[in-house]
């Protein structure tokens, strides 16, 4: 079985600073991807960025960055300079690896909040 | 890129009637989709998945009888809600990916099914 925790609920950070939001993890897999959705206010999801488990080296993604520990399973999400328009409901998540398409196991979320 | 449809966006009903939600690939074929179910302010709960050509996995808990979905095509996936009542009110999102076995999901923008 799959979880994911996520323990802030909301958080909020200044415009052009950076925030870290956190997520934890259990899985039973020994291969599986980790993933970060974005959810604003018009729902629809966005992929943030992904990390697969195998790999030590954390992902990157412009102003988006993770901090992967696997022995502890933790997988946090770092936004610098934030933006505006990053104020959304943040989702982690994480998938089985191989096969057929596997499904996302979503935690429960953080909204972030951005103030100018 | 990938873009998945959904349709309806919105929909409002009578009770014990039944609604039929689409959900589409448009530029891929979608061997495998998935259906989420998104109370307000929460997280993102599988509902099922979708393989086409075959019946649907149901999640624990989910009633296959009252959630019926088809995966006639590639790129064609639905969700009918029979008999809805009003605690079936709900965000419903579809999510898809691009080839078997592929990891990243593209999520549809979500239909909100109101009960009356």
């Amino acid at each position: 079985a799959q979880t994911v925790t996520q323990s802030q609920p909301e958080m909020s950070v200044q415009e052009a600073e950076t925030v870290t939001l956190s997520c934890t993890y259990d899985t039973s897999e020994s291969d599986y991807y980790l993933f970060w959705y974005k959810q604003p206010p018009s729902r629809q999801m966005i992929l943030v960025i992904r990390q697969e488990a195998y790999k030590q080296q954390n992902a990157t993604e412009n102003r988006f960055s993770v901090n992967f520990q696997k022995a502890a399973k933790s997988f946090s999400l770092k936004i610098s300079d934030s933006q505006l328009g990053d104020a959304a409901m943040y989702f982690c998540a994480t998938q089985r690896y191989g096969g057929a398409t596997n499904k996302l196991i979503f935690g429960t979320g953080t909204l972030l909040a951005v103030q100018p | 890129g990938a873009v998945v449809s959904q349709h309806p966006s919105w929909v409002i009903c009578k009770s014990g009637t039944s609604v039929k939600i689409e959900c589409r690939s448009l530029d891929f074929q979608a061997t495998t989709m998935f259906w989420y179910r998104q109370f307000p302010k929460q997280s993102l709960m599988l509902m099922a998945t979708s393989n086409e050509g075959s019946k649907a996995t149901y999640e624990q808990g989910v009633e296959k009888d009252k959630f019926l979905i088809n995966h006639a095509s590639l790129t064609l996936s639905t969700l009918t809600v029979t008999s809805a009542h009003p605690e079936d009110s709900s965000f419903y999102i579809c999510s898809a990916a691009q080839g078997a076995g592929a990891n990243v999901l593209t999520f549809g923008a979500g239909s909100r099914l109101t009960v009356l």
